[in-house]
């Protein structure tokens, strides 16, 4: 079936430092890719998708590209924040017949910057 | 708009009981998901709903049944608990034609002791 696998965790970066999380996944087909962060105490927050190859999606300063060749969607950003400390979560869309998606996520990578 | 609202937010239940969650999609949607998410771990697929029916599922047990209404918001519910079952509850909502793109609530911390 569809999965995702993402670098292990902690991340602990200085602040202004670049940011990598690696993302891979094994799918079926050509899902949509997100990336969804989760700051502490709080429910799931869309940071970025991209719905096709070769796609850059984009927000607040991160990007990530759909590799179709690599089955990568890696997460950059190039100067990070202390407020970017949180759990990023990399997931797919998973469609089954009907037109129904479900999200399949990643273990997700704890950041934690200071400054 | 209120975005996804779920409630309760915390709650402590005894193993063997049974309970509820709720949830209220954002205004607009009509697809409702559920996840499980244990302490360090991704969220993991319950269900999904649209219509008032169940859609999708995970693997999960009979234990966890769920329920959508006419208003499109939407109950879990988890029978004879056990400890394995303390996680956050998170639910999404979504319109079906979002292409996966979801909405998701702040959780509802479930402990079982």
């Amino acid at each position: 079936g569809n999965s995702v696998t993402q670098m292990e965790g902690p991340v602990t970066l200085s602040e202004e430092a670049f940011l990598t999380i690696n993302c891979t996944y094994t799918a079926t087909g050509y899902p949509s890719l997100f990336w969804y962060v989760q700051y502490p105490g709080e429910g799931l927050q869309l940071l970025l998708k991209a719905t096709k190859a070769d796609d850059k999606g984009s927000n607040k300063g991160f990007e990530a590209t759909y590799r179709k060749e690599t089955t990568s969607f890696h997460l950059e950003k190039g100067s990070v924040q202390v407020s970017d400390s949180a759990v990023y979560f990399c997931a797919l869309s998973d469609q089954a017949s009907g037109g129904y998606n479900k999200l399949i996520f990643g273990a997700g990578t704890r950041l934690a910057v200071h400054p | 708009d209120a975005g996804v609202t779920q409630s309760p937010t915390h709650l402590i239940k005894t193993r063997g009981q049974q309970v509820t969650l709720r949830c209220s999609p954002k205004s607009g949607h009509d697809t409702v998901s559920w996840y499980q998410q244990a302490l360090g771990q991704g969220p993991q697929f319950i269900f999904q709903y649209y219509e008032e029916e169940e859609r999708q599922r995970g693997n999960f047990p009979d234990r966890f049944s769920g329920h959508q209404f006419p208003n499109y918001s939407s109950e879990l519910n988890v029978n004879a608990l056990l400890l394995g079952d303390s996680a956050l509850y998170l639910c999404a909502s979504s319109q079906l034609d979002m292409d996966g793109k979801a909405f998701f609530g702040q959780g509802t911390r479930l402990t079982v002791v």
